[in-house]
């Protein structure tokens, strides 16, 4: 198994630019989240979603979009890059309660 | 709203030290808990995980302890390395088990 597994690792975007965030998971686990990282600020939690066709906000949603078409999918869309969401973005799905990450896309917005 | 705090931010210690570094939850309806360890610049390795019924975890050196009752857990590091200098992160389990909510993590730097 691959695991978790995100693309791409790293990205440069100007602001006003959009753009997608991919995640994929070959466990078939149910639950897959997304979060982000920023230095002296933790993990965040942006959106989650707990099955195909269903996903709900976590902490800091705001200009971020997803949805999740398939189990194995769960990609993160900016719809309108901002500086402030310039961070290190990890994925994760979860079964029984134990997550599972995947290795991060550090994106910069200038 | 369910807050994780982590204390001490920061801790240095001198090879083979045993040490403690507490996490603390504001809501005790929690699942689980889980441990984790970051190394600069890269991504979450797990390190512990306490179901919601449990006390405790044992993984080689490392004990973790869960106290739901004052949300409270520990992980504990018995004769540290340096290799274990890294930013250890507590996360507890949002809304049924579906993502987490962590704290900002405690970084550690265990000198030879």
């Amino acid at each position: 198994n691959a695991g978790v597994t995100q693309t791409p690792k790293f990205q440069v975007l100007k602001t006003g630019q959009s753009m997608t965030l991919q995640c994929a998971q070959d466990m078939n686990h149910e639950y897959m989240s997304w979060y982000r990282q920023d230095p002296g600020m933790g993990l965040r939690l942006i959106h989650y979603s707990v099955g195909a066709g269903i996903t709900d906000q976590g902490e800091v949603p705001n200009g971020y979009n997803v949805s999740r078409s398939t189990t194995e999918d769960f990609p993160l869309r900016l719809l309108s890059a901002a500086p402030s969401q310039t961070s290190v973005y990890f994925c994760a799905s979860s079964y029984l309660n134990e997550q599972y990450f995947g290795p991060g896309t550090r994106l910069t917005v200038t | 709203k369910q807050e994780v705090t982590q204390i001490p931010a920061a801790l240095s210690v001198p090879e083979g030290e045993n040490l403690v570094l507490n996490c603390s939850f504001t809501d005790s309806a929690i699942y689980n808990l889980q441990w984790f360890r970051q190394d600069p610049g890269k991504g979450l390795t797990s390190l512990l995980l306490i179901q919601s019924s449990q006390r405790e975890q044992t993984s080689g050196r490392l004990n973790a302890s869960l106290d739901k009752s004052s949300g409270r857990s520990t992980l504990y590091i018995a004769a540290s390395q340096p290799g274990d200098s890294a930013t250890y992160l507590c996360a507890v389990f949002y809304q049924a088990g579906t993502a987490l909510i962590f704290g900002k993590g405690t970084t550690l730097s265990v000198s030879s």
